[in-house]
């Protein structure tokens, strides 16, 4: 299996505080994902790093910032959590991009969070 | 747009065969996923296809057809601990590995 850490397990909040989720992988993967998944929808894309310091948004990153100081930590912050973004947050790392079967997606164990 | 379908639930019997189909329309195309998701845990890698055809793997087999956008996942010998669901993701052509998921299928097997 895949080192890949999420924390916290699972977090209650109240809206508009903020709150920071870590992943942490001990692959020395170039690439890291954070997803949402929410019944009905799947796993969708909130942003993506492709190395230190390089981040993009992906398919849902409205109130959603991320941040990636070293090649093992990827953290998700919500500035000002609102129920929306009640959810289970999945971290994954993928090796690189030769687009072959080796570079799946390796996925942490996950974060769920409730706000209330 | 970028689309991917598959059944919400299916339902099997202990030791017989599933298909699960999943279908797809998205901008770019550089492969196709199959993952495992039981419940409360992460999803697992079950299956990766880029040509045309057939690919085995035990008791799996995953399809693919790219000029009908379409893929299957074929379990034989269903057992109990097959109950998850089943997601289907595209690699999106262009770099940095970047996948869209279907929102999945739940697998029940019964006895």
């Amino acid at each position: 299996d895949a080192g890949i850490t999420q924390s916290p397990r699972h977090k209650v909040t109240e809206t508009g505080t903020p709150v920071t989720l870590r992943c942490h992988q001990t692959e020395n993967h170039r690439y890291m994902y954070w997803y949402r998944q929410d019944p009905g929808h799947g796993l969708r894309l909130i942003h993506y790093s492709y190395g230190v310091k390089d981040t993009d948004k992906g398919e849902v990153s409205d109130g959603y910032s991320v941040s990636r100081s070293k090649t093992e930590d990827f953290l998700l912050t919500l500035e000002s959590a609102t129920s929306s973004q009640t959810s289970v947050y999945f971290c994954a790392i993928s090796e690189s991009r030769l687009a072959g079967p080796t570079d799946t997606q390796y996925f942490g164990p996950g974060t769920r969070l409730t706000v209330l | 747009g970028q689309n991917i379908d598959q059944p919400t639930e299916m339902t099997a019997t202990e030791g017989a065969i599933v298909q699960i189909n999943c279908t797809y329309q998205t901008s770019g195309f550089n492969g196709l996923f199959w993952y495992q998701q039981h419940a409360g845990e992460a999803p697992t890698f079950l299956s990766y296809n880029v040509l045309d055809g057939l690919e085995e793997k035990g008791r799996f087999s995953s399809f693919l057809s790219r000029s009908k956008g379409y893929s299957y996942l074929l379990l034989k010998e269903l057992q109990m601990k097959d109950s998850a669901s089943y997601l289907c993701a595209v690699r999106e052509s262009g770099g940095y590995n970047k996948l869209i998921f279907g929102a999945g299928t739940r697998l029940a097997v019964h006895p």
